[in-house]
């Protein structure tokens, strides 16, 4: 069985700090694929990234980055220099590969984060 | 291009009743999901289709829940009756199905938040 935990449920920042939001995962698959979406206050989730299980190295993309550790089971999610616009709830999700569950995205329960000005 | 596309976004009904949700997914994405978002969780899966087959359905309550995927394209959820317990919103995504390895990215509508009096 596939299972995704968020610990932290909310983080509150002042603009231009930088915050790691906790990702870690079960399962007992390989080979598997874990992702990050994000849900803006209008409510629509919109992807982030995509990792798999083969790939640890970590990813930058702008003011985002991300930590993928198999040897602890995380996928952290580090946002630099916060921005007000960066204010929403974000998920971790997990796929497993090549079994009933491929294509099935398992989703953490997220982590509401809070930029203020 | 059209995202996912779902309807009505806000629906209140009396408990026992009958309620409908519809998507139409992104043009080409062979795979459709319904999820249901309770307030303050992740997504849980619903049912997720394959073209017109529904290729896990084990967490939809077959009892009062139905859906269907006619063509392979739209897709309705239906709820009768209605309970209060079923208050949350129901998210519809789809997805390119990469050969079966858990790699989909998902495209989420806006959702339908369904609220049960």
């Amino acid at each position: 069985a596939q299972k995704v935990t968020q610990a932290q449920t909310e983080i509150s920042v002042v603009e231009k700090e930088d915050v790691t939001l906790d990702c870690v995962y079960e399962t007992r698959d390989t080979t598997y694929y874990l992702f990050w979406y994000k849900q803006p206050p209008s409510g629509e989730l919109v992807f982030l990234i995509r990792r798999n299980s083969f790939d640890e190295q970590n990813e930058i993309s702008g003011r985002y980055s991300w930590n993928f550790q198999k040897s602890t089971s995380s996928f952290n999610f580090t946002i630099t220099a916060s921005q007000v616009v960066d204010s929403a709830v974000y998920f971790c999700a997990l796929s497993e590969a090549y079994n009933t569950n491929a294509g099935k995205s398992t989703f953490g329960d997220g982590t509401t984060l809070t930029v203020k000005p | 291009e059209a995202g996912v596309v779902q309807s009505p976004r806000y629906k209140i009904i009396e408990k026992k009743q009958p309620v409908a949700f519809w998507c139409n997914p992104i043009s080409g994405h062979n795979t459709l999901y319904w999820y249901r978002q309770n307030l303050g969780q992740g997504p849980e899966l619903l049912i997720r289709y394959e073209n017109e087959e529904a290729v896990d359905d084990s967490q939809l309550p077959k009892d009062r829940f139905s859906a269907e995927r006619l063509k392979g394209v739209d897709s309705t959820l239906k709820i009768q009756p209605a309970e209060l317990g079923d208050s949350a919103v129901y998210l519809c995504a789809s997805s390119l199905d990469v050969g079966g390895t858990g790699a989909n990215v998902l495209t989420f509508g806006a959702g339908s938040r369904l609220t049960v009096l």
